[in-house]
This record gives C-alpha cells, structure tokens and sequence, in this order.
C-alpha cells in the first residue's frame, strides 16, 4: 500500500498550459523532493523541502515552482508547459530516522 | 569526479549466477547508504540500506560497505529474470556537503538471461 501519492499519473497536455502535478504523502515526513528523469536516464533533482514554507531549488535548472503550505502536500507547477518538459516526474519524501526516500508512482508527462 | 559513481553497463549474467553491482562515492563523512531497484517506466524501489562497515544480507541481496575505501556493493544471488532492472546506489553524504538529501547515482542496468 503506497504511502505517497502522485496524481496524474500520465498527462498529456498541448504547448502552453499551465499544469500542476500532485503529490501528497500520509507519512508526516518534513523532507521532500522532486525529480526529473528521462527514459533510461539518471534522476534530477529539481525541488526539495524541509518543511512546511520551505522550499529550494535542486540541482537542475527548472522553470517549475513548488510549493509547501502543508506537511503533507507538495504539488510542482508549470507554468506554462513546453515539449522539453517532456518526462517523467518523480515525487519522495525522506523517513527521519534512517534517510531512506519512499516515492510515489512518478507522473509521466507530454507535452505537445 | 561525481559524488557518487557506480560501474558502467549494462550488466548481463546468465540466471542463477551472482550479479555484482559497485558503486563508489567521493564524500568520506557519508553516513547512510541505499540501493534501490527500478523497473523500466516505474519509480525507485529500495532494497538495501546499510550504515555500518561489513556486510548485510537479505535474502538473495547483500550489501557490502568499506568506508575506508569509499565503496559499497550490492550482491544478488541465485538471479534471476525478475531481477532484471535498473540499480541505483544512493548516499547521504556529511551534513557539510548536502543536508540531509541524497546523492544518486546513474544506475546500472540489469539483464538476467533465462
């Protein structure tokens, strides 16, 4: 039984829509992270939080936002969404006591 | 040099052999690391976590960790298709480095031959 959860969980969706992906976990964890990935490709971290109204940008660049107003909660928006935006989108948060990350089922999103 | 660098695939062993996965990392202070499994279009699974030198097994797994040498392995034994997946070792390096996040590597890819 998944304890984070990702919704959609595909998307397809025309050239600049503004989109927001959802991710929501019942563990109570304060760390969580967003990452980009490409098919057979490494993972990108893109946004993290520590906690309720924090957040930060990862290590690549990304024109998302995010946002933290609960614990539980940290959707990813696009503005205004391209076809480089093309991927698949990857949603974790950390457990506490041993640093492990538990993630979602990733949103995969198209852009056309 | 990357944080954290595991070998070069991909990765083919025959089934029921023991497929051996290594993975290097940069940050001596590193405290905790992790394997984790993904299948082709699915998230990361993990599998493994180990945090002190020595070995950790698992069923078929075993994690091997050598802080003195910075290196952390993972074997699985007896393989078989199933096992057939994308490995990525993770680790949290020293809270001077990066917080409490991890640090991923590229992964190495997995082909179990029936």
């Amino acid at each position: 039984e998944a304890d984070i959860y990702q919704t959609p969980r595909y998307l397809v969706i025309g050239t600049g829509k503004k989109i927001t992906l959802e991710c929501s976990q019942t563990m109570g964890h304060d760390k969580m992270y967003w990452y980009q990935q490409d098919p057979g490709m490494e993972l990108h971290l893109i946004h993290y939080s520590y906690g309720v109204n924090s957040t930060e940008k990862g290590d690549l660049s990304s024109e998302s936002t995010v946002s933290r107003i609960r614990t539980e909660h940290f959707p990813l928006t696009l503005e205004s969404a391209r076809p480089s935006h093309t991927s698949q989108y990857l949603c974790a948060s950390q457990h506490r006591g041993n640093y492990g990350y538990t993630f979602g089922s990733g949103t995969r999103l198209t852009v056309v | 040099q990357k944080e954290v660098e595991q070998n070069s695939g991909p990765l083919s062993v025959p089934e029921g052999a023991i497929a051996s996965l290594n993975c290097t990392y940069s940050d001596r202070g590193s405290q905790s690391f992790f394997w984790y499994r993904q299948y082709s279009g699915k998230s990361p699974e993990l599998i493994m976590s180990i945090y002190s030198n020595g070995d950790k097994e698992d069923g078929r797994f075993t994690a091997q960790l050598n802080k003195a040498s910075q290196y952390v392995s993972l074997l699985i034994r007896d393989s078989q298709p199933s096992d057939s997946a994308t490995y990525l070792c993770a680790v949290k390096a020293g809270a001077e480095t990066s917080g409490s996040r991890l640090t991923f590597g590229e992964g190495t890819q997995l082909t179990v031959n029936p």
